[in-house]
């Protein structure tokens, strides 16, 4: 166990439905990260949100979105689902601030579009 | 961010060491060099990281040029478990929040 939780661990789902995943971050960790791995484009990263604000962000698609709550857990909103977007979707966390710290990866949500 | 440069892929024996190489001529003064370990269909998992002296902990060495332009990542005894892609990457805390931009890694195989 990472320290890091991220729910469900597999989901299946229609084309043009949504989905939302659910990431725990390590307990202390205020800033929390998405990435997207499929099998031809590698580790993409997404979103980066740091105490409920964000941060930085990547190749994010207009169709998915993300927050931050005040109990520093996260979800990432996945919507219109397209094929294309069947992937790994894993969530990381670290102290932020500036601080060097390494960073803990979860266990991934391995979603399906069909 | 600054760019890194491994190997495709490696292979190693069991039990022996294994000297993953990393380059990054493009450093600045303030990235941190990570590493990460991704194994198969498991989430990526940190290694180490360093700024300029050597760093060792539990699992691996990190051995870092004098000018920082590349660095080594040491297992000291290779076990099959060690078998995944292996990433270096440049972390800059101040600029982009400290992302994490990954590559394509180096795949190490490792034969019994």
């Amino acid at each position: 166990d990472s320290g890091v939780t991220q729910t469900p661990k597999h989901l299946i789902t229609a084309t043009g439905q949504r989905v939302t995943l659910r990431c725990s971050p390590r307990s202390g960790d205020l800033s929390v990260y998405w990435y997207q791995q499929s099998l031809d484009q590698g580790l993409q990263f997404l979103i980066q949100y740091y105490n409920g604000e964000e941060r930085a962000k990547g190749n994010i698609l207009e169709r998915f979105s993300a927050q931050q709550f005040p109990d520093l857990h996260s979800e990432l909103n996945l919507s219109s689902l397209e094929l294309g977007d069947s992937a790994l979707y894993f969530c990381a966390s670290t102290l932020g601030g500036h601080l060097p710290n390494g960073y803990t990866f979860g266990s991934g949500t391995r979603l399906t579009v069909v | 961010d600054a760019k890194t440069t491994q190997p495709n892929s490696m292979e190693s024996n069991e039990e022996e060491p294994v000297h993953l190489p990393c380059n990054h001529s493009t450093i600045s003064g303030t990235d941190y060099i990570h590493w990460y370990r991704q194994l198969p269909s498991q989430g990526p998992e940190y290694v180490i990281h360093g700024l300029t002296s050597n760093v060792n902990n539990r699992m691996a060495s990190l051995a870092i040029a004098e000018d920082r332009k590349s660095s080594t990542l040491i297992l000291h005894r290779a076990t099959l478990r060690d078998a995944a892609v292996y990433y270096c990457i440049l972390v800059n805390y101040g600029g982009s929040q400290g992302n994490l931009i990954f590559g394509k890694g180096t795949k190490l195989s490792v034969k019994p």
